[in-house]
């Protein structure tokens, strides 16, 4: 079985300039997660989506973040414009629905904001 | 809201020897989910293992096993015959309802000769 797949691996790109990251989940996972990891800390959760819909994105910076999935499969996350805070790895993970579910990551987007 | 704390920022074990990675977790929902990722320098986050909060006994996968005491909430991560290739960062997480994940600040671990 496929697992997450993210593109691109890493983007270095200035400030005030846009990027969009793209990911496509586990086949039958009805949710996917982005998180965003600093240098040095764990993950956490931008925005999450069942199907097409949005379940959570409280913390997602809306002013600069947007993130999509309309065809309840694949996921973008652009950030416009970047900030040097940006700076970091993006991942994408995806899971079934319900508590016991684990949620599945891709190898991520490192993001470098010069 | 659900909080979890890893206190160790880094361990180091000898190669063949357990050790044992501390996760306590705070949260008010009744039904939760207590998760472990490897994290290796490569930077993808690997499922280890899952314990639930109803669940009777311990959890195991393989080499690690899962140290669950509900009253004291805490789950902690027992590796057993450290390997080299467990060198990496891990973290423990939280599930509650509505499925959001909430992760520890990581335990870097280095296994030596």
């Amino acid at each position: 079985e496929a697992g997450v797949a993210q593109s691109p691996r890493y983007k270095i790109i200035e400030k005030r300039q846009s990027v969009a990251f793209w990911c496509n989940p586990i086949s039958g996972h009805a949710t996917l997660y982005w998180y965003q990891q600093i240098l040095g800390q764990g993950p956490k959760l931008l925005i999450q989506f069942q199907n097409n819909g949005v379940v959570d994105d409280s913390q997602l910076p809306k002013d600069r973040f947007s993130a999509e999935r309309l065809k309840g499969v694949d996921s973008t996350l652009k950030i416009q414009p970047a900030k040097l805070e940006d700076s970091a790895v993006y991942l994408c993970a995806s899971s079934l629905v319900g508590v016991r579910e684990t949620q599945y990551f891709g190898p991520g987007t490192r993001l470098l904001v010069l | 809201a659900q909080k979890i704390t890893q206190t160790q920022p880094g361990m180091f074990v000898q190669e063949k020897e357990a050790v044992t990675l501390d996760c306590t977790y705070d949260t008010s929902d009744p039904s939760y989910g207590l998760f472990w990722y490897k994290q290796p320098s490569s930077g993808e986050m690997i499922f280890l293992i899952y314990q639930g909060s109803y669940d009777q006994q311990n959890a195991t996968e393989g080499r690690y096993s899962l140290n669950f005491q509900k009253a004291r909430k805490s789950a902690n991560l027992v590796i057993s015959a450290s390997q080299l290739g467990d060198s990496a960062m891990y973290f423990c997480a939280m599930k509650g309802g509505g499925n959001k994940l909430t992760f520890g600040t990581g335990t870097q671990l280095k296994v030596e000769l």
